[in-house]
């Protein structure tokens, strides 16, 4: 069965600052892999993707992220963080095959200083 | 398309009543998967429909959870004789799935905040 881990429950950053957020996944053949942002009270918004190809993603509001297979990774990037930035981040890995049903972790919740 | 709507957007109950949520997914979406969040959670799986077939349910999906998708378009799922442990955010999504996989990425809606009082 998959799995991910996201080890940071709380991440701290001054605006302006660089950001990565960690997420680690389990499963056995080449993965689908998510980032999506959830704000106060709301669905989730999905940031990009990666399924083949090229290991290092674009999606929107100036995020990336890279798929290293070794580590089993695909931490999320951003190079200067915006105060709308703050919200809750979720990583998800979605089976190449079978049922395809996306497993999430359980969030990074993001905080933003001026 | 408006993407995927989900209403009511909050529904306060007392123990023990039925309630019944709606999800109306993109269009042209043959997918769509319910969620249940708690707080400081993320979105745990609870069933899966391809059109109108209930494909795949989860072991939190107990029998006073039904969901249906008559006619594969909207969804409802209907939560029987409600617990204080129902209360949580529904989620609702859709996708566009082909035998390749959901690679599109699934498409969220707001939610329904379930409060069980």
């Amino acid at each position: 069965a998959q799995s991910v881990t996201q080890p940071d429950i709380h991440i701290t950053v001054s605006e302006g600052a660089s950001l990565e957020l960690r997420c680690n996944y389990s499963y056995g053949a080449t993965p689908y892999l998510f980032w999506y942002v959830q704000s106060p009270g709301q669905g989730l918004q999905l940031l990009l993707k990666y399924f083949s190809g090229d290991t290092l993603v674009q999606g929107i509001k100036g995020f990336e992220a890279e798929f290293k297979r070794s580590q089993s990774s695909f931490n999320l990037r951003k190079p200067s963080v915006h105060w709308s930035d703050a919200a809750e981040y979720f990583c998800a890995v979605g089976a190449s095959g079978g049922s395809y049903i996306p497993t999430f972790g359980r969030g990074t919740s993001l905080i933003v200083h001026p | 398309d408006t993407g995927v709507s989900q209403n009511p957007r909050h529904k306060i109950t007392k123990r023990g009543q039925n309630v019944t949520f709606r999800c109306d997914p993109i269009s042209e979406h043959n997918r769509l998967y319910w969620y249940r969040q708690t707080l400081g959670q993320g979105p745990e799986f609870l069933t899966y429909f391809q059109n109108e077939a209930q494909l795949e349910k989860s072991r939190l999906l107990s029998d006073r959870f039904s969901a249906e998708r008559p006619k594969g378009s909207f969804s409802t799922l209907e939560i029987q004789r409600t617990e204080q442990g129902d209360s949580a955010m529904y989620l609702c999504a859709s996708s566009l799935g082909s035998s390749g996989g959901d690679s599109y990425g699934y498409t969220f809606g707001s939610g329904t905040r379930l409060t069980v009082v």
